[in-house]
């Protein structure tokens, strides 16, 4: 079957680093997407990964690994408003997009 | 976590025909739902936000007539896309939500859309 596994919760702290771990296992593979969701707001994007190595924007950087089938996004000098969810998708070879639960990030003084 | 179901998976109509993707959650009654176009490799592009029972809030650049956002019950919302071009050909996802400003969003598989 298909399916995307990443944490439920993380904690950290200001100005500090996180790292969210994303695993998948999809028919096929077209690509990883990174978002990120406020409470209550529809989400942005982040980051998208369709070869091997680390993309960095800023203070957020995505990595992949396709023969591991494992991302991570980087979150760099945290700020009080990166405290949201953030979800990991999978795009399999139909285009169809799997999604992770996501991870809720919250972010303490 | 809640299930939302998004049929067709894939559709390939012809240019000047309409099309109806549907957008159900299974499990929770969804008072709020986004529709999505994604094109390949880019990002999700919020096109329209519907609450049940009111009329959608389309996104700027996004043409109301051509896109038609039906949100009848808590359940269900449909997207027609209508008098579809090649230009319409993308990828649709939709996502619900519950009611409350923290509530969770769950998304659909998607949609392609292939318009020939």
């Amino acid at each position: 079957g298909q399916n995307i596994d990443q944490p439920t919760e993380m904690t950290a702290t200001e100005g500090a680093i996180v790292q969210i771990n994303c695993t998948y296992q999809t028919s096929g593979f077209n690509g990883l997407f990174w978002y990120q969701q406020h409470a209550g707001e529809a989400p942005t994007f982040l980051s998208y990964n369709v070869l091997d190595g680390l993309e960095e924007k800023g203070r957020f950087s995505s990595f992949l690994s396709r023969s591991k089938g494992y991302s991570y996004l980087l979150l760099k000098e945290l700020q009080m408003k990166d405290s949201a969810s953030y979800l990991c998708a999978a795009m399999d070879s139909n285009y169809q997009l799997i999604w992770g639960a996501g991870t809720k990030l919250i972010i303490k003084p | 976590g809640a299930v939302v179901s998004q049929h067709p998976s894939w559709v390939i109509c012809k240019s000047g025909t309409s099309v109806k993707i549907e957008c159900r959650s299974l499990d929770f009654q969804a008072t709020t739902m986004f529709w999505y176009r994604q094109f390949p490799k880019q990002s999700l592009m919020l096109m329209a936000t519907s609450n049940e029972g009111s009329k959608a809030t389309y996104e700027q650049g996004v043409e109301k007539d051509k896109f038609l956002i039906n949100h009848a019950s808590l359940t269900l919302s449909t997207l027609t896309v209508t008098s579809a071009h090649p230009e319409d050909s993308s990828f649709y996802i939709c996502s619900a939500k519950t009611g409350g400003e923290t509530a969770e969003a769950f998304f659909g598989q998607g949609t392609r859309l292939t318009v020939v």
